[in-house]
């Protein structure tokens, strides 16, 4: 079973819609999570952490259910910018420096 | 902004022949990792290395690899005998804190493609 799965997408949106991405991980041992993006074949950046009650970061909004071992993210008012993959990430223990990185789901947003 | 430094951007090599990909981290950063992307697969991680020792591997990190800082500023991944199988991107990343804490700056990579 995967670490972390992801719909692999595409998601073809029109500028202004509001998409979702979910993703699950087997471990439930899991301690920290993360969304990253990346562009055509550059490297991951960070998005932003997900915290266990939810956290907003401008038109980004990160989800946590623990008990699911699940994760999503809401982007809304999608931009052209925000074409990207999203890649759902997750480490297994305080003391692990190993990011378990998710296939990502791929965004395309139209004009 | 500090950013993490790779060389070479592309590589083309003989299966067999030895690589070794530079980075050069952020310059006050503790943590060093090694990550890869076969083309179309998800990222992998490597290795990790902190206070001049590796402090993580992964399976994919067998005898052929090994990391080295040489000196204050460079971060080294040696492939000894390069396969097909590892033609992939390899990622180099560096962090303040620990991954589960603190985030993970990418370098932009390096292709290493195996002949």
């Amino acid at each position: 079973r995967k670490e972390v799965e992801q719909d692999p997408g595409p998601f073809n949106v029109p500028e202004g819609a509001t998409v979702a991405f979910n993703c699950t991980y087997s471990n439930s041992a899991s301690q920290s999570f993360f969304w990253y993006r990346q562009d055509c074949r550059k490297e991951p950046k960070l998005l932003m952490s997900v915290y266990s009650s939810g956290n907003e970061d401008g038109r980004f909004t990160a989800q946590l259910n623990r008990a699911s071992q699940y994760i999503s993210l809401l982007i809304r008012d999608s931009k052209l910018s925000d074409s990207a993959t999203y890649l759902c990430v997750v480490t297994h223990s305080s003391g692990a420096n190993n990011l378990f990185f998710g296939t990502g789901t791929r965004l395309t947003v139209i004009p | 902004e500090p950013e993490v430094t790779q060389t070479p951007s592309h590589q083309v090599t003989q299966m067999g022949q030895e690589v070794i990909l530079r980075c050069v981290p952020i310059s006050n950063h503790l943590y060093f990792y090694w990550y890869r992307q076969i083309l179309g697969q998800k990222v992998e991680f490597l290795v990790s290395f902190y206070n001049n020792e590796i402090s993580e591997k992964s399976e994919i990190f067998d005898d052929q690899f090994s990391v080295e800082r040489p000196d204050g500023s460079n971060f080294t991944l040696k492939i000894r005998s390069t396969k097909l199988e590892d033609s992939a991107m390899y990622f180099c990343a560096s962090s303040g804190q620990g991954a589960p804490t603190g985030e993970l700056f990418f370098g932009e990579g390096s292709r290493l493609t195996v002949l």
